[in-house]
């Protein structure tokens, strides 16, 4: 079965605590992307990365950290700096080199609840 | 500036009313604008794209470079349609950015 996979499907944390959150894809797909999703605010990117070994910070990178050590995998660390991290994380990828048409592919997502 | 507009929260309408979800965008350059879908219960997924001049579950979406906007329209709404739609626009660095959403809720 291929596509985007995201573990795990709810998550609870106290206060103070760094939690990883697992993001693996098989659709060989170079870039891959981590949003965040609240309600009224739309899908805030929060950290890409377009090949391997490398990422860039997207809009809401405070608080947050990523690994880009393998192709099909591209872990996010909520950390203690985030000061709301209680939300709906999305995962997605895209193969960016395709000429032609460009789709990002989601995971199921990833509700992070912190109190 | 990169930005998306969707300036409704909740659009509701009768089963078989025509629905138009508005999306306006600001872009320098030559836009590539999407429409996602997300369903109860699952994940958030591709509907159309401008540059295919599709049509897709009986929606479509035409770009309005003039009044800089990509409203997604269907003639006859059905229960099924009800969701959350997204407009999207491919921005630098291969990033799409995202509009606030609008929640499509579907009566009998």
């Amino acid at each position: 079965d291929g596509g985007i996979t995201q573990s795990p499907k709810y998550l609870f944390r106290k206060e103070g605590q760094n939690v990883t959150l697992s993001c693996e894809q098989n659709l060989n797909h170079d870039a891959m992307y981590w949003y965040r999703q609240d309600p009224g605010q739309g899908l805030r990117l929060i950290y890409y990365s377009q090949i391997v070994n490398d990422f860039q910070k997207g809009d809401i990178a405070e608080g947050y950290s990523v690994s880009r050590e393998k192709k099909e995998s591209f872990p996010l660390t909520v950390t203690s700096a985030q000061k709301n991290p209680t939300a709906f994380y999305l995962c997605a990828s895209s193969n960016h080199k395709a000429s032609g048409y460009y789709e990002q592919y989601f995971g199921p997502g990833t509700r992070l609840t912190v109190t | 500036a990169q930005r998306v507009t969707q300036p409704e929260k909740l659009l509701s309408v009768f089963k078989g009313a025509p629905v138009e979800l508005k999306c306006n965008y600001s872009y320098s350059g030559s836009p590539e604008l999407f429409w996602y879908v997300q369903y109860s219960r699952q994940r958030l997924q591709l509907l159309l794209r401008h540059i295919s001049r599709e049509s897709i579950k009986g929606f479509t979406a035409d770009l309005n470079k003039g009044e800089t906007s990509f409203h997604l329209k269907k003639p006859f709404a059905q229960e099924e349609d009800s969701a959350m739609y997204y407009c999207a626009l491919r921005g630098t660095g291969n990033k799409l950015v995202f509009g606030a959403g609008t929640i499509l809720r579907v009566k009998s």
